[in-house]
C-alpha cells in the first residue's frame, strides 16, 4: 500500500541550528511530493513541492527539499532555523492515477529562542 | 478573497449522537477534499469531490460517515452514531480543479470531541 513515513515525531532545536526532517514514501510509480506546514493556530499551507526536473526544490522561508529517487526520500532542510519556524510539518505524496494526497504523520518542530 | 471556511470550529457531542460538519470552499474551486487529523495519525483522506462527478468515498472509515456537496459548492460531512474514536480535527480543502497541478487550500478545521 502507498504510504508516507516521517521518522521524527518531535524535534527541538535552538535558533540558528540546521534542520533536516526525514520523509520516505512507498510507491513504485510516478509520485509527486510536497511539504506542508501548520503554524500554531493557523491553517495548513504549502511549503514546497516537487513535480519533476531538478530534484532540489526551494520553497518559502528558506526551506528546501531534495528528492532522492533511489532512496524514496524527500527530506526537508533549512540551514538555520528561527523561532518562528516552530510548527508542525507534514510530508505528502500525490500518486498518479488517483486524486489522493497521502500524508505522513507529521513532525512537531520546536525552536528555542 | 475569502479562504476555505469550516463550521463549527469546535463541536462536543455525546456518544451515539449524529453530527454535521460544514465546509465552504473557495469560490470557483471545483475540487473539495475532507481529511481527518487524529493525534499521532497525520492526515487521513476521507472523501474527494470533483465537480459533478461521483465522489471518491474510498477513505471513509465506516458507513456511519457520509458527505455530500450541494450545487458544487458547500459540503457537509455527517457522522452518525458518533463514537469516541471519531474524536479528531476534520479538515476540508479545496482546489481549482482536482489533480496534481492544483494546490489545495485548507480550512481551519472542526475539532470534534465525542464524550
Amino acid at each position: 500500500a502507498q504510504s508516507v513515513s516521517q521518522h521524527n515525531h518531535h524535534v527541538i532545536l535552538s535558533e540558528a541550528a540546521s534542520l533536516e526532517l526525514g520523509c520516505n514514501y512507498s510507491y513504485g510509480g510516478t509520485v509527486n511530493l510536497f511539504w506542508y506546514v501548520q503554524y500554531p493556530g493557523q491553517h495548513l499551507q504549502l511549503l514546497l513541492k516537487y513535480f519533476s526536473g531538478d530534484p532540489l526544490v526551494k520553497g518559502i522561508k528558506g526551506f528546501e527539499a531534495e528528492f532522492i529517487k533511489s532512496k524514496f526520500s524527500f527530506n526537508l532542510r533549512k540551514p538555520s532555523v528561527q523561532w518562528s519556524d516552530t510548527a508542525e510539518y507534514f510530508c505528502a505524496a500525490f500518486t498518479s492515477g488517483t486524486y489522493k494526497y497521502i500524508f505522513g504523520t507529521g513532525t512537531r518542530l520546536k525552536v528555542l529562542a | 478573497g475569502a479562504g476555505v471556511s469550516q463550521s463549527p470550529s469546535n463541536k462536543v457531542t455525546e456518544k451515539g449522537k449524529d453530527v454535521e460538519l460544514r465546509c465552504d470552499p473557495i469560490s470557483g474551486h471545483t475540487a473539495l477534499y475532507w481529511y481527518r487529523q487524529s493525534l499521532g495519525q497525520g492526515l487521513e483522506f476521507l472523501i474527494y469531490f470533483q465537480g459533478n462527478s461521483a465522489p471518491d468515498k474510498s477513505g471513509l472509515p465506516s458507513d456511519r460517515f457520509s458527505a455530500e456537496r450541494t450545487g458544487g459548492s458547500v459540503s457537509t460531512l455527517t457522522i452518525q452514531r458518533t463514537q469516541q474514536e471519531d474524536s479528531a480535527v476534520y479538515l476540508c480543502a479545496s482546489s481549482m480543479r482536482g489533480g496534481l497541478l492544483n494546490e489545495q487550500f485548507f480550512g481551519p478545521g472542526t475539532r470534534l470531541t465525542v464524550l
